[in-house]
């Protein structure tokens, strides 16, 4: 399984950019990308998923570079609620299969007004 | 159901007493994990079903921790002689088949007296 690495904490304001970047060097070649964002008190949430170059959904986009060693979660213009723990997470899907999926301890955003 | 169903949301015990933990996952999803997330930390792994079967239970720290799914629907992960040091928050994920996409649960937190 690749490891992971992200920053422990960012500090943004409100209607800034955030971009987030995780660095994994020993990704796999049937590898995805996925990340999840936890608020205080709740259960982590999917947010995106990706391979390769650029995904984007109504919550962020995931930039992934070609030789896929490391990606960037971006959050457009983020708010106060988009304080959370996000986690990113390497590992293959298997049709019919298992993924052990492994949590890091994440990046802790704080969004300030 | 429409989500994933954990109960007891809180349960408070003495240590040496016997806990179990019930999860009910989204219907049709196959896959279910079991992750134990300490304050301010990621979830940490315990163990996987497919199905009914239980392919993966590297994660559960010592032999009081149990768990199974014997219809491939609802689980219960049992702490048997609870320690204090089993104080935490358990939650239950389940997905479709050949998805990184984990549907959380809200959790059950433990305290042991």
């Amino acid at each position: 399984l690749a490891k992971t690495t992200q920053p422990i904490s960012m500090d943004s304001y409100e209607g800034q950019e955030v971009n987030i970047t995780c660095s994994h060097n020993n990704i796999a070649t049937n590898d995805y990308i996925t990340w999840y964002q936890q608020f205080p008190s709740q259960g982590p949430r999917f947010i995106i998923q990706g391979y390769k170059t650029k995904v984007t959904n109504e919550v962020a986009s995931l930039f992934i570079p070609a030789d896929r060693k490391s990606s960037t979660l971006s959050l457009p213009r983020v708010s106060l609620s988009d304080t959370a723990v996000y986690y990113c997470l390497v590992a293959a899907p298997l049709s019919g299969g298992y993924n052990k999926l492994i949590f890091g301890a994440g990046t802790r955003l704080a969004v300030h007004p | 159901g429409a989500g994933v169903s954990q109960s007891p949301r809180y349960k408070v015990t003495k240590r040496g007493q016997d806990v179990a933990l019930r999860c009910d996952p989204i219907s049709g999803h196959v896959s279910l994990y079991w992750y134990r997330q300490a304050l301010g930390q990621g979830p940490e792994f315990l163990t996987y079903f497919n199905y009914e079967a239980q392919q993966d239970k590297s994660g559960l720290p010592n032999d009081r921790f149990s768990a199974e799914r014997p219809e491939g629907s609802i689980s219960t992960l049992t702490i048997q002689r609870t320690e204090q040091r089993d104080s935490a928050m358990y939650r239950c994920a389940s997905s479709s088949s050949g998805a990184n996409v984990l549907t959380f649960g809200a959790g059950s937190r433990l305290t042991v007296l």
